[in-house]
C-alpha cells in the first residue's frame, strides 16, 4: 500500500520569495508521482509528474519537484512566488503506472502575501 | 484545451434518494475514474473504469455505487441510497491511456440533508 504526507497544512510566502512544499511517500514499489494544484472552485489541474528517468521535472508556471529515493520526497519548489499562486497544493502517488488509482497527501494552502 | 465536464455543479439530495453524478470525459480518453473529498478531509479514490468494466474500486465504493458508461461520451456515478456522510465533493477524471496522467473534472458538490 502507498501513503503521501504533506508537510504543513498551510503556507504563507511573501510574493517574490521561495516557494517549498514537502511531500513524502511510502511505497513499496518504484512509486510515479504527481503534484496537482487546486484553485478555488476549480478542479484538479496537472502540475507536474515523475515517472522515469530524470529526477528533476519541470511544470507548469515555473514550478519544479525533485524525486529524491532515499530520502522519499518530491517537494515542490517554485524560485519566486507570484500572487497568482495562491492555492491549494496536492501531492499523490501512483504504482506500476501513472493511470492506476492516485493516492493522495492532505494538501497544502499556499497563500502568498504583497 | 479539452477538459472533463461534471454536471451539476452543485446537488442537493434528501438522504434516502438515488443520485447521478455526470461526467462528460476528454474525447480520446480511454481511462475513467471518479475521486471524492470529504471537506477537511483528503482527495480519496473510489473507482476506475475501462473498456466497459471497473477496473479497480476501493474499499469506499460498495453496493450503494455503481459507474455506468452509458453512451459514447458519459461516464456516471449513481449513489442508490444516499446517507449524510455521502455528502463531498464528487471529481471525475480520464485518462487517454494507462500511462498517461489523469485529468480532472472541477467537481460535483453533493449535500446530503
Amino acid at each position: 500500500a502507498q501513503s503521501v504526507t504533506q508537510l504543513g497544512s498551510h503556507v504563507s510566502v511573501s510574493e517574490g520569495a521561495l516557494v517549498l512544499l514537502r511531500c513524502n511517500y511510502s511505497s513499496s514499489v518504484p512509486p510515479y508521482l504527481f503534484w496537482y494544484v487546486q484553485y478555488p472552485n476549480q478542479g484538479l489541474q496537472l502540475l507536474l509528474k515523475y515517472t522515469t528517468g530524470a529526477t528533476l521535472v519541470k511544470g507548469i508556471n515555473g514550478f519544479e519537484a525533485e524525486f529524491k529515493k532515499s530520502e522519499t520526497s518530491f517537494h515542490l519548489t517554485k524560485p519566486s512566488a507570484h500572487m497568482s499562486d495562491a492555492a491549494e497544493y496536492f501531492c499523490a502517488v501512483s504504482l506500476n503506472n501513472a493511470g492506476n488509482m492516485l493516492t493522495f497527501g492532505g494538501g497544502t494552502r499556499l497563500m502568498v502575501k504583497p | 484545451e479539452p477538459e472533463v465536464t461534471q454536471t451539476p455543479s452543485h446537488q442537493v439530495t434528501q438522504m434516502g434518494q438515488e443520485v447521478i453524478l455526470r461526467c462528460v470525459p476528454i474525447s480520446n480518453h480511454l481511462y475513467f475514474y471518479w475521486y471524492r473529498q470529504i471537506l477537511g478531509q483528503k482527495v480519496e479514490f473510489l473507482v476506475s473504469f475501462y473498456n466497459n468494466e471497473i477496473s479497480e474500486k476501493s474499499e469506499i465504493f460498495d453496493d450503494q455505487f455503481s459507474v455506468e458508461r452509458p453512451d459514447g461520451s458519459n461516464f456516471t456515478l449513481k449513489i442508490r441510497s444516499t446517507k449524510l456522510e455521502d455528502s463531498a465533493m464528487y471529481f471525475c477524471a480520464s485518462g487517454k491511456t494507462v500511462d498517461q496522467p489523469q485529468h480532472f473534472g472541477d467537481g460535483t458538490r453533493l449535500s446530503i440533508l
